[in-house]
């Protein structure tokens, strides 16, 4: 069962202009939410969360948004760099943690 | 290096044959997580630890899967009469327990290939 889905498998921005990632979820107990950057061959580094008692939290270029009556995040990246260059995952957690297909974002120079 | 380690990261076995791999976490960490990961897709939860108590274990993790966390440190996870399907980036994470900080942080995983 999906419970957590990125819709969008590949996303491709320009360096400097903005990057939105998406992510739906179906299941309203998840509590704790996540996006994890994954480059190859490596692990899923973690990247920025947010609580479900807030709707937005920011750090640095990454800012994630959460708007729980949709159910739907978002991370957006301002200004992206071609070092942003991965796949994305978001995940969602109440005991265990899901995790969406993943989004593969471009940056090109 | 502090991060969660795991071995090895690559293991090419023939079908039948068992394998087994090692996950260190990140030391103060109380919390241990097995996922498996194939092409196109996300992590699936496999099971996890807390100390060393098996906590929860999903349906994916069939009767020749088995795991041990024995003294809450290190963890093993072994797979039986291995199958072509079973081929897969197997990933530990680590966490430490807390209110709205439960956050993993992941290995590099162990690349298993079942010829």
């Amino acid at each position: 069962d999906q419970q957590v889905k990125q819709n969008s498998p590949s996303l491709s921005v320009q360096e400097g202009r903005i990057s939105i990632l998406n992510c739906d979820y179906t299941n309203s107990m998840f509590d704790y939410f996540l996006w994890y950057k994954k480059y190859p061959a490596e692990g899923p580094t973690f990247l920025i969360s947010i609580s479900s008692i807030k709707d937005k939290n920011e750090d640095g270029r990454f800012t994630v948004f959460l708007n729980k009556s949709a159910k739907h995040l978002s991370l957006h990246i301002v200004p992206s760099q071609p070092g942003d260059s991965a796949v994305y995952f978001c995940a969602a957690k109440r005991d265990d943690m899901r995790f969406g297909a993943g989004t593969r974002l471009t940056v090109k120079p | 290096d502090t991060g969660v380690s795991q071995d090895p990261r690559h293991k090419i076995t023939k079908r039948g044959q068992n394998v087994t791999f090692r996950c260190d976490p990140i030391s103060e960490h109380n919390r241990l997580y097995w996922y498996r990961q194939t092409l196109g897709q996300g992590p699936e939860f496999l099971t996890y630890f807390q100390n060393e108590a098996q906590l929860e274990k999903s349906r994916l993790l069939s009767d020749r899967f088995s795991a041990e966390r024995p003294k809450g440190s290190f963890s093993t996870l072994e797979i039986q009469r291995t199958e072509q399907g079973d081929s897969a980036m197997y990933l530990c994470a680590s966490s430490s327990q807390g209110f709205d900080t439960d956050t993993q942080y992941f290995g590099p995983g162990t690349r298993l290939t079942v010829l």
